[in-house]
């Protein structure tokens, strides 16, 4: 079956750049789209942006000029980068499968890892 | 973006009563080339991350006990849990996944009464 698994440090300073590592397996990072969300503590799920394997992307605007997201094909694997992070970055990170289909229709998120706490903190 | 408002934000339940949660969108999430409500709920208990229990509104995914039904269209949407269990309790987000960006409710908990 599809499993997710987040990677990365858990702690940073402001100003520093947040970067995790979503780990695919079960199924090819080729066969669908792929998103980051995070929940800060007692606040709502945010969609981060999402990645096709060919390196299309997109960007919640609330975070556009911060946030960059990359696929490594070869590992089945894909990234997030947000830079100049700030306490309101605290929150939990997940990597999830989803935001259209293979066929380019939306979906829902339907496959999530387990989740990485990134606090900042100085 | 499409702002999803739930209620309430908590609800309290005896065990084999029903519980109802509700989701409205600002925006429509009827697309009207296919009538369908781009409207999902997920539930999430504590340490873990959100699961998904219906999209298109109304259908299960799979594996979910049929306890849980959903139902709605166009802004107004509802989660019915038509009999209560122990393992029910947790917090229950709605999505809409038609407009840019995603967005979610603000969570619904649910508990034992």
């Amino acid at each position: 079956q599809v499993q997710l698994q987040e990677s990365g440090p858990g702690l940073l300073k402001p100003s520093e750049t947040l970067s995790l590592t979503c780990t695919v397996s079960g199924v090819s990072i080729s066969s669908s789209y792929w998103s980051w969300i995070r929940q800060p503590p007692g606040k709502r799920l945010e969609y981060i942006g999402y990645i096709y394997y060919t390196g299309s992307t997109n960007y919640n605007p609330s975070l556009k000029s911060r946030v960059t997201i990359s696929v490594d094909t070869s590992k089945n694997q894909f990234s997030l980068n947000l830079s100049s992070v700030t306490a309101a970055d605290t929150a939990v990170y997940y990597c999830a499968r989803g935001y259209f289909d293979s066929s380019g229709y939306s979906n829902p998120f339907d496959n999530w890892g387990q989740g990485t706490l990134v606090t900042v903190s100085s | 973006d499409s702002v999803m408002t739930q209620s309430p934000d908590s609800l309290a339940v005896s065990l084999g009563e029903r519980a109802t949660i509700n989701c409205k969108s600002s925006q429509s999430l009827l697309y009207s080339l296919n009538n369908k409500n781009y409207l999902a709920w997920y539930q999430q208990k504590p340490g873990q991350p959100p699961k998904l229990l219906i999209y298109w509104a109304s259908t299960r995914e799979s594996g979910v006990p049929d306890r849980f039904s959903g139902s709605g269209s166009g802004t107004d949407f509802t989660l019915t849990i038509s009999s209560l269990r122990a393992e029910d309790v947790a917090v229950y987000y709605c999505l809409q996944y038609l407009h840019t960006p995603r967005t979610f409710g603000q969570g619904t908990k649910v508990e034992i009464k």
